[in-house]
């Protein structure tokens, strides 16, 4: 048990669909991130909330769209999504001021795109 | 290299045998170096954080070592145990941006008995 808490865990969705991911972080920390994990690839920055602003959006498609309404929460709205959008979405948070930033992940939602 | 790449990418070893992985960064603005344990169905796991060089760190059988100005660190599991199993993954940070990691594609471990 990390602290950090993704539902739903898993989550099947046609392109049409509209959906969210959450994240909630029960440690106090001061950011939070999205990352997708794909076959054979590594984990990829999507976004990062400092303080409940964005200051990270790695180049992702509008489809995706973060919300962070406080420090303990993040939400990550899915739209029109693609089949190759398919992939493991973990959050993850972290205590900036800390030394070296160690970040705190949860158990990661398996999304697969019809 | 402006990626963080890691090798090998599969190990396969007996209970009881020892094994290290390696994990290369880019030497320049480096901020600090992480290794985390992911173990299937779970959450990646921190293991350790190093921010200096020269550093190495010890949890248990499992320790690190840290050289930020050629830009590799080293893993070493010392009598491997079937519960070791795991992919384990180093992330680099820089310091240009603190909260934004680039991870390695990890070494999966495998230990039978």
């Amino acid at each position: 048990e990390t602290g950090v808490t993704q539902t739903p865990r898993h989550l099947v969705m046609g392109m049409t669909n509209k959906k969210s991911l959450k994240c909630e972080q029960h440690l106090g920390h001061n950011a939070m991130y999205w990352y997708k994990q794909s076959a054979k690839k590594p984990l990829e920055l999507m976004f990062v909330y400092n303080f409940k602003e964005q200051t990270e959006n790695n180049s992702v498609p509008s489809r995706f769209s973060p919300e962070c309404p406080n420090s303990s929460h993040l939400f990550l709205h899915l739209h029109t999504l693609q089949p190759e959008d398919s992939a493991l979405y973990l959050c993850a948070s972290s205590q900036v001021s800390a030394s070296g930033n160690e970040q705190f992940f949860g158990p990661g939602t398996r999304l697969t795109v019809l | 290299i402006l990626n963080v790449e890691q090798s090998p990418q599969s190990l396969h070893v007996q209970e009881g045998d020892s094994t290290n992985f390696t994990c290369s960064f880019p030497s320049s603005n480096f901020y600090a170096l992480h290794w985390y344990r992911w173990e299937t169905a779970k959450s990646p796991e921190a293991l350790f954080v190093m921010t200096l060089n020269g550093d190495e760190k010890k949890k248990g059988r499992i320790s690190a070592t840290l050289n930020t100005k050629e830009g590799y660190s080293y893993l070493y599991i010392k009598g491997s145990q079937p519960e070791d199993s795991a992919t384990y993954l180093c992330a680099w940070g820089n310091t240009g941006t603190a909260s934004k990691l680039t991870f390695g594609t990890g070494t999966r471990l495998q230990v039978t008995l």
